[in-house]
C-alpha cells in the first residue's frame, strides 16, 4: 500500500514569492495534516482538512493557506515568502476522525529554502 | 507555552539493554497520545499509540505507559537495537475537543550503541 507522498522534495523560492506544496494521501484517508518543522524547532500543526473542509488552524498568519480536493489530495500555499519559512513541511494523513483511530501517517516533506 | 515536553533531549543506550524515554504534558484535555520515530530529512514514523481510557499499550518491542495522575507517558523499547537510533518525539491530541491537531514535544535522541 502506497504511503503519503509529497512533492516536490525540495523547492527553492525567493522572499515575497509564492510556493504551494502538494499532498496524496494514503488510500481510504480522508484527513489531511500539515506540520512545519523549521530549523531547531519542533513540530508545529498547521492546517487540518477533512471532507474538502478546513477543521483547525495552527497559530499561523493567514498567508498560509491551502485546499483540499474531492480525491482528498491536498495543496499548501505560501504566500509573500519569508526568510523564516524555510522549513520541512510535512503532511500526514488519516482516517476520518470517528472512525476509531486517530494515528495520523507522514510523509517524507518537502523541504522549502527561502533566500 | 509547551504543552507536550521532553526534557531529555538525547539518551544513551547500549544495545539490548532497555530504552526509556520520557514525556510529560499540561493539557488535561488530551486524551490521545502517539510515538514517532524520526530520521534527519523525514517524514515521522508512527510507532505505537495509547487512548487515556488505557495506562499500558504494547506492540513488539514497544510499550507506552501512561500515568494521567501525573500527566506523563513514556515509551520502553526492549531489548534496543542499533537501527532504533533516531529522534523521538511524543505527541498528544484532544480529540473530542480540537480534532486532529497533534501537539508535539521538541524530541529525545536514542543512541544505542552496540
Amino acid at each position: 500500500e502506497a504511503g503519503v507522498t509529497q512533492s516536490p522534495t525540495h523547492l527553492i523560492k525567493t522572499r515575497g514569492q509564492q510556493a504551494t506544496l502538494r499532498c496524496s494521501p494514503i488510500s481510504g484517508h480522508t484527513s489531511v495534516y500539515w506540520y512545519q518543522q523549521a530549523l531547531g524547532l519542533g513540530l508545529q500543526f498547521l492546517l487540518w482538512y477533512d471532507e474538502g473542509e478546513e477543521r483547525n488552524r495552527g497559530n499561523f498568519p493567514p498567508r498560509f493557506s491551502g485546499r483540499q480536493f474531492p480525491n482528498y489530495s491536498s495543496e499548501l500555499n505560501v504566500n509573500a515568502l519569508e526568510l523564516e519559512d524555510s522549513a520541512l513541511y510535512l503532511c500526514a494523513s488519516s482516517l476520518r476522525q470517528g472512525q476509531g483511530s486517530y494515528e495520523q501517517y507522514f510523509g517524507p516533506g518537502t523541504r522549502l529554502t527561502v533566500t | 507555552d509547551q504543552q507536550v515536553k521532553q526534557n531529555s533531549p538525547s539518551l544513551s543506550v547500549q544495545e539490548g539493554r532497555i530504552s526509556i524515554l520520557n514525556c510529560d504534558y499540561t493539557n488535561s484535555m488530551f486524551d490521545y497520545f502517539l510515538w514517532y520515530k524520526k530520521y534527519p530529512a523525514e517524514g515521522p514514523t508512527f510507532l505505537i499509540s495509547i487512548s487515556s481510557i488505557k495506562d499500558k499499550n504494547e506492540d513488539g518491542r514497544f510499550t507506552v505507559f501512561l500515568n494521567k495522575s501525573a500527566k506523563h507517558l513514556s515509551l520502553h523499547i526492549v531489548p534496543s537495537q542499533p537501527g532504533d537510533s533516531a529522534v523521538y518525539f511524543c505527541a498528544a491530541s484532544a480529540v473530542y475537543n480540537q480534532g486532529g491537531k497533534l501537539i508535539f514535544g521538541q524530541g529525545t535522541e536514542l543512541s544505542v550503541k552496540p
